[in-house]
């Protein structure tokens, strides 16, 4: 099957500047997540969807990050406007569970590498 | 909030021997999972473990769970270069949601 997809996969952005990232996740999968790693640092929960609702955005910073998933399928993250401490890899990982999502492994994308200047 | 927490943080060792790496964590859990991350890519699932089993394998890969310690541990017998990577404990904060400790960065020298 094929794997989840995310694009791009680098992006170089200038401080106050927006950029957004794509997330393609396994077919059928219900559950889909964003999360934010630092360099260093383990992956951080950004925002977990269950089909095109939201589950869990408690650790997503609403006044300049913002995410959708229509239709249940692809995803999208932005930021408007990015900030230094926004640099970081963003990954989108997809799970065929819902409720019990984690049960089941989690499939991760190659992830998105963006760096603020 | 980070649950998992593993140990050691850096770990080199020669090919062929054998790798150890630990995890504990603060709450009940009913799985833990441990996943590898390559350099610059994403996150691979490798086992998953749950809270009514003591240990599990899976081809060189030999984890075990010690819920009374909350603890884990990973073995990775007769490592390969190819092993080197960041490798991260995972455990449910509920049902759905898992949330990742800061891992370790395992290097295999030829």
């Amino acid at each position: 099957e094929a794997g989840v997809a995310q694009s791009p996969r680098y992006k170089i952005i200038e401080k106050r500047q927006s950029v957004a990232f794509w997330c393609n996740p396994i077919s059928g999968h219900a559950t889909l997540y964003w999360y934010q790693q630092i360099l260093g640092q383990g992956p951080k929960l950004l925002i977990q969807f269950q089909n095109n609702g939201v589950v869990d955005d408690s650790q997503l910073p609403k006044d300049r990050f913002s995410a959708e998933r229509l239709k249940g399928v692809d995803s999208t993250l932005k930021i408007q406007p990015a900030k230094l401490e926004d640099s970081a890899v963003y990954l989108c990982a997809s799970s065929p569970g819902g409720q019990g999502a984690s049960f089941y492994g989690y499939t991760f994308g190659s992830g998105t590498r963006l760096t603020v200047v | 909030s980070q649950q998992g927490e593993e140990d050691p943080q850096a770990l080199s060792i020669q090919e062929g021997e054998n790798a150890t790496m630990n995890c504990s964590y603060k709450t009940s859990i009913n799985n833990l999972q441990w996943y590898r991350q390559n350099s610059g890519r994403g996150l691979v699932h490798l086992i998953l473990i749950r809270s009514n089993e003591r240990e599990k394998h899976s081809g060189r890969l030999r984890v075990t769970l010690d819920t009374s310690k909350k603890s884990s541990s990973l073995l990775i017998t007769a490592s390969r270069a190819a092993d080197t990577a960041s490798y991260f404990c995972a455990t449910p904060i509920q049902l759905s949601k898992l949330t990742f400790g800061k891992g370790i960065t395992l290097s295999v020298r030829p």
